[in-house]
């Protein structure tokens, strides 16, 4: 009964290509969000939706856009993948601060 | 503007040794502090937060609001703490926008 589950875990594509990575929590919080962690472990957040309403967006390119379907679920699309989108992306649950992670998907642009 | 120093990239110490994990803050208002971990192979967890003011894994950490810090010590320092240590910063009310440092990588040695 995992708590925050994404998927893929690995991800290998090819520069240019059009990929999703998809989150979903079972903890019935209203509040989910995409970090990325880079080569130098350094977290970073990119977006946060609270109740499938989009309430931070980071310095992010155009080319990731998140959705969110219901409270449960937020799932993150890249197109036209470069190399510096390598990284793993972790997904994550809040409600009343703390904040529960995926295992993150590691994502590798070649 | 938040930001949240971890001024250690990599802390090594010997088991049963004290260890501290420095972390320092910038945020003009009133911040919540946290300490999440994340052991090999498995997911970023919360460690603590300085509203708990309870001691988990034998480790503890106060805010020092003149000093604007939240370093993480512990006594004695065992292998099992090896791990990726992050220090983070959210604001106390509305939406929770998690700051991360930049992580201190602990390795205890037998």
């Amino acid at each position: 009964d995992t708590a925050v589950s994404q998927t893929p875990k690995y991800l290998v594509t090819q520069m240019g290509n059009d990929k999703s990575i998809k989150c979903e929590q079972n903890l019935g919080h209203d509040t989910m969000y995409w970090y990325k962690q880079d080569s130098k472990k350094f977290l970073k957040i990119m977006f946060s939706y609270n109740n499938k309403e989009l309430i931070i967006n980071e310095t992010v390119p155009n080319r990731f856009s998140p959705k969110s379907p219901d409270k449960a679920h937020l799932n993150l699309h890249i197109n036209s993948l470069e190399l510096g989108d390598s990284a793993v992306y972790f997904c994550a649950s809040s409600f009343t601060g703390e904040l529960f992670f995926g295992e993150g998907s590691r994502l590798t642009v070649l | 503007a938040q930001r949240v120093t971890q001024p250690e990239k990599l802390l090594s110490v010997f088991k049963g040794a004290p260890v501290e994990l420095k972390c320092n803050y910038s945020y003009s208002g009133s911040p919540e502090l946290f300490w999440y971990v994340q052991y090999s192979r498995q997911r970023l967890q919360l460690l603590l937060r300085h509203i708990s003011r309870e001691s988990i894994k034998g480790f503890t950490a106060d805010l020092n609001k003149g000093e604007t810090s939240f370093h993480l010590k512990k006594p004695f320092a065992q292998e099992e703490d090896s791990a990726m240590y992050y220090c983070a910063l959210s604001r106390r009310s509305g939406y929770n926008k998690l700051i991360f440092g930049a992580g201190t990588r602990l390795a205890v040695h037998p």
